[in-house]
This record gives C-alpha cells, sequence and structure tokens, in this order.
C-alpha cells in the first residue's frame, strides 16, 4: 500500500512566522502535490513537483514555495505565515501514465492554525 | 478550464441506496475520478471512469456519460460508516493534476 506521510497532524503558529510542512512518500512516485482544503471551496492545488528539483505553480501559489530535494519528500513552506493561511493542508503523490491517469494518494493532512 | 459541479449535501438511511451526481466541463476529457473522505480524514480513492458506462465495485457503482459531462456514484445498501464526503474530480490539461468539485456531504442515519 502507498503511505503518505505528512510530518505533523496539527501545528499552532504566529503571524510572521516561517512555517514548513513536510511531506514524505514510500512508493517512488514521481508527482507530489501540495493541496489546501476549506468550508465550501474543496481542495485548491498550491503546488506541484513531476521530479527533484521541479516544481510548477498552482492555483494558489502566493505565499507559499516548495523544495524537492529527494524524490521522496515534498515540502511546503509559508515564507511569513498569516492567518488568511489557516487551513488544512493535504499532500497527494501519483505515478505519471500517459494513457490512464493514476489515482493520486494522500496524506491524512495537517491542520495548520496561524494565530 | 475545467469546472465541477455537485451537490452540497445529501441525506439517507441505512440500507437505503443513494446516487450522487457530478457534472463538469472540462477542455479535453482524460477520465472522471471519484474519492471518498471521511471528516478529518485523507481523501482515499474509489473509482476512476475514463469510458462511457457503470462500473461496479461491490456496494459502489460508478457511471459516466461523456457527451453529457455527467457522472454518478451509487451506493447500495448504505452503512453509517458511508457518512463522508465524496469528491468528484477531472484532470487538467497537462494530465497529472486534477481539478475537484467541492465535495458532497453524505449523511447516513439510522
Amino acid at each position: 500500500d502507498v503511505k503518505v506521510t505528512q510530518s505533523s497532524r496539527y501545528l499552532v503558529k504566529r503571524t510572521g512566522e516561517k512555517v514548513f510542512l513536510e511531506c514524505v512518500q514510500d512508493m517512488d512516485h514521481e508527482n507530489m502535490f501540495w493541496y489546501r482544503q476549506d468550508p465550501g471551496l474543496g481542495l485548491r492545488l498550491i503546488y506541484f513537483s513531476y521530479d527533484v528539483k521541479m516544481k510548477e505553480k498552482g492555483d494558489i501559489p502566493e505565499g507559499y514555495s516548495v523544495s524537492r530535494e529527494k524524490k521522496e519528500r515534498f515540502s511546503l513552506i509559508l515564507e511569513s505565515a498569516s492567518t488568511n493561511q489557516t487551513s488544512m493542508y493535504l499532500c497527494a503523490s501519483s505515478n505519471p501514465d500517459r494513457l490512464l491517469n493514476q489515482p493520486q494518494h494522500f496524506g491524512d493532512g495537517t491542520r495548520l492554525s496561524i494565530l | 478550464g475545467q469546472n465541477i459541479d455537485q451537490p452540497t449535501e445529501m441525506t439517507a438511511t441505512e440500507g437505503a441506496i443513494v446516487q450522487i451526481n457530478c457534472t463538469y466541463q472540462t477542455s479535453g476529457f482524460n477520465g472522471l475520478f471519484w474519492y471518498q473522505q471521511h471528516a478529518g480524514e485523507a481523501p482515499t480513492f474509489l473509482s476512476y471512469n475514463v469510458l462511457d458506462g457503470l462500473e461496479e465495485k461491490g456496494r459502489f457503482s460508478s457511471f459516466l456519460s461523456r457527451s453529457k459531462g455527467y457522472s454518478y456514484l451509487l451506493l447500495k445498501e448504505l452503512q453509517m460508516k458511508d457518512s463522508a464526503s465524496y469528491l468528484c474530480a477531472v484532470p487538467r490539461t497537462g494530465f497529472q493534476k486534477l481539478v475537484f468539485g467541492t465535495g458532497t456531504r453524505l449523511l447516513v442515519s439510522p
């Protein structure tokens, strides 16, 4: 079974802090994703990485950056946390397939509160 | 671009059958996913449809009509544990990324 592990289930930080959210997958997947999930808005893509050191902006990248130094690890960084970044953050991974889409496998999420 | 519509909330009774609809607009179709998400947990993959028709997996079935831009998830013999949100998603152009609907919250009562 694919395992996607996020470093924290709950996190509380202060406005202006630099925040790191870590995600590790154990299935050698090439693709990794960071989403945030808010009530009424669903899952929104923040950043996507399709290989080590490769990244693409998603729909809402402002205020975030990412790092993919190793294939199994994808980090989301809040450069200077703000209260509107309070949310549930979900990491996912998948394998690329040009013929059939492969499902994304999700971690359990990090509920981040910015005070 | 892509756009997905799902009902926000549905209620049903244990043992019943429920159909959760999803309509989508997409510039290039590459299949449709259904995920289940229990409160406070990760979304888990349920089904992937790329051809028209019904695909059955135990108590869950998923239907796709590409010409109508329409899919549904059919849950039979409902159990209390089926209370969850059900997310519909389609791949974007560029293939690897998904666009998710806002999800349908299903509440199963005794």
